[in-house]
């Protein structure tokens, strides 16, 4: 299976702040690199997809880059609504694996 | 728009089974695939596997190989997942997911199952 590893795995940020959150994967995945953000109490909800993509609906803030085996995704201006635990996931090979999440906490 | 609505929360013995339902509201099965997903509480994200309701065929991950099944019923747009032989450790929500392959765009709300003698 696909280890993918986040990092950090928690941080403190205040409104406004740039925010980087970055997912290594255990060898080559060809892009196919989804990210996800989960609230307490409710579904993930997809916000980037094959590493890049905006998700229809999802503000201009949230962005994503990288290849091979190093992935990033960045916040430009975090808002109050951002504050939520974010998810990696990869789906280039099967088993679908997730990266341990790394939890957005308000300063 | 397309919604998951899932079965409500259950609580199982452990030894017995648990089956859980997702109804696509809002749309058809269509092409896309039926992910479940679940989360222990207070930790990460499990994918357990995916159906192509079109097809009817499944694909699961291994560590549920044999004790995880996944159907899906065109005709009522449901999709169910079944556990058997539950252990503690299967305490968790459970999420269906739809995937265009496995990016999962629209989910279900979860499903509580918690596994207690």
């Amino acid at each position: 299976d696909i280890q993918m590893t986040q990092s950090p795995s928690s941080l403190s940020a205040s409104v406004g702040d740039r925010v980087t959150i970055t997912c290594q994967a255990s060898q080559d995945i060809n892009n196919f690199l989804n990210w996800y953000h989960q609230k307490p109490g409710k579904a993930p909800k997809l916000l980037i997809y094959d590493t890049s993509n905006l998700e229809p609906g999802v503000p201009s803030r949230f962005s994503g880059s990288g290849s091979g085996t190093h992935f990033t995704l960045t916040i430009s201006s975090l808002q109050p609504e951002d504050f939520a635990t974010y998810y990696c996931q990869q789906y280039e090979n099967l088993p679908v694996t997730f990266g341990g999440g790394t939890k957005v906490e308000m300063k | 728009q397309v919604q998951l609505v899932q079965s409500g929360a259950e609580v199982k013995k452990p030894g017995s089974s648990v089956k859980v339902s997702c109804k696509t509201s809002g749309g058809s099965f269509g092409t896309y695939t039926m992910n479940w997903v679940r989360q222990a509480p207070g930790q990460g994200l499990e994918w357990m596997g995916m159906i192509i309701p079109l097809l009817g065929t499944a694909n699961y991950a291994q560590k549920f190989q044999g004790r995880v099944t996944m159907t899906a019923d065109k005709s009522t747009t449901t999709a169910y997942m079944e556990v058997r032989s539950l252990r503690s450790d299967d305490t968790a929500i459970y999420f269906c997911a739809r995937g265009r392959k496995t990016v999962l765009g629209v989910w279900g709300q979860g499903t509580t199952v918690t596994v207690s003698s």
